[in-house]
């Protein structure tokens, strides 16, 4: 099994339609848990944390559920702009162990 | 924000000889580099942490004498690939993290180079 699984997608929404991304880790000690967004063929850049209690930014929501050991996020309203690849990254142990899914492709269409 | 450069951004070689990617932090110091290698459509897999002053610590799998680190001060870490070969293609990213930052996946991305052996 993955240390952090995503659904690969893609996901084509319209826009202004809500989408979710799930993600799920295997080890139970994992500590800290982020969305990155990836543009293609670009750097990483960091969307969000995620808490437990969960997170709000504008359009866009993280969840995390330790219990299950999952992620999620949630874009409201999506924009042509979402477009991207989003990555779910997990930390575990010393803060140099950040691991990446595979990342969840976005587009977004009139 | 924290700003990191990468150079070169694209990088075509032969078969058979070495290239150099720099890392740069330009507004802050890195202690602790780090060094990504992302194969399309899969996900950023980290090959090695550098850190300043000391050698660099390697991640499974990845070979330490193919893929040379040097972190010589605390705005700089070097990626050689030795002897590359067209399997080593892939696009490798550098990141670094702000020293006391409060979450410690706030890295900051270098733009990536994209190699790519003949």
């Amino acid at each position: 099994r993955k240390e952090v699984e995503q659904d690969p997608g893609p996901f084509n929404v319209p826009e202004g339609a809500t989408v979710a991304f799930n993600c799920t880790y295997s080890n139970s000690a994992s500590q800290s848990f982020f969305w990155y967004r990836q543009d293609c063929r670009k750097e990483p850049k960091l969307l969000m944390s995620v808490y437990s209690s969960g997170n709000e930014d504008g359009r866009f929501t993280a969840q995390l559920n330790r219990a299950s050991q999952y992620i999620s996020l949630l874009i409201r309203d999506s924009k042509l702009s979402d477009s991207a690849t989003y990555l779910c990254v997990v930390v575990t142990g010393t803060a140099s162990k950040l691991t990446f899914g595979t990342g969840t492709r976005l587009q977004v269409t009139l | 924000g924290a700003v990191v450069s990468q150079h070169p951004s694209r990088v075509i070689c032969k078969s058979g000889t070495s290239v150099k990617i720099e890392c740069r932090s330009l507004d802050f110091q890195a202690t602790t580099m780090f060094w990504y290698r992302q194969f399309p459509k899969q996900s950023l897999m980290l090959m090695a942490t550098s850190n300043e002053g000391s050698k660099a610590t390697y991640e499974q799998g990845v070979e330490k004498d193919k893929f040379l680190i040097n972190h010589a001060s605390l705005t700089l870490s070097t990626l050689t690939v030795t002897s590359a070969h067209p399997e080593d293609s892939s696009f490798y990213i550098c990141s670094a993290g702000v020293a006391g930052g409060r979450d410690t996946g706030e890295l900051f991305f270098g733009e990536g180079s994209r190699l790519t052996v003949l």
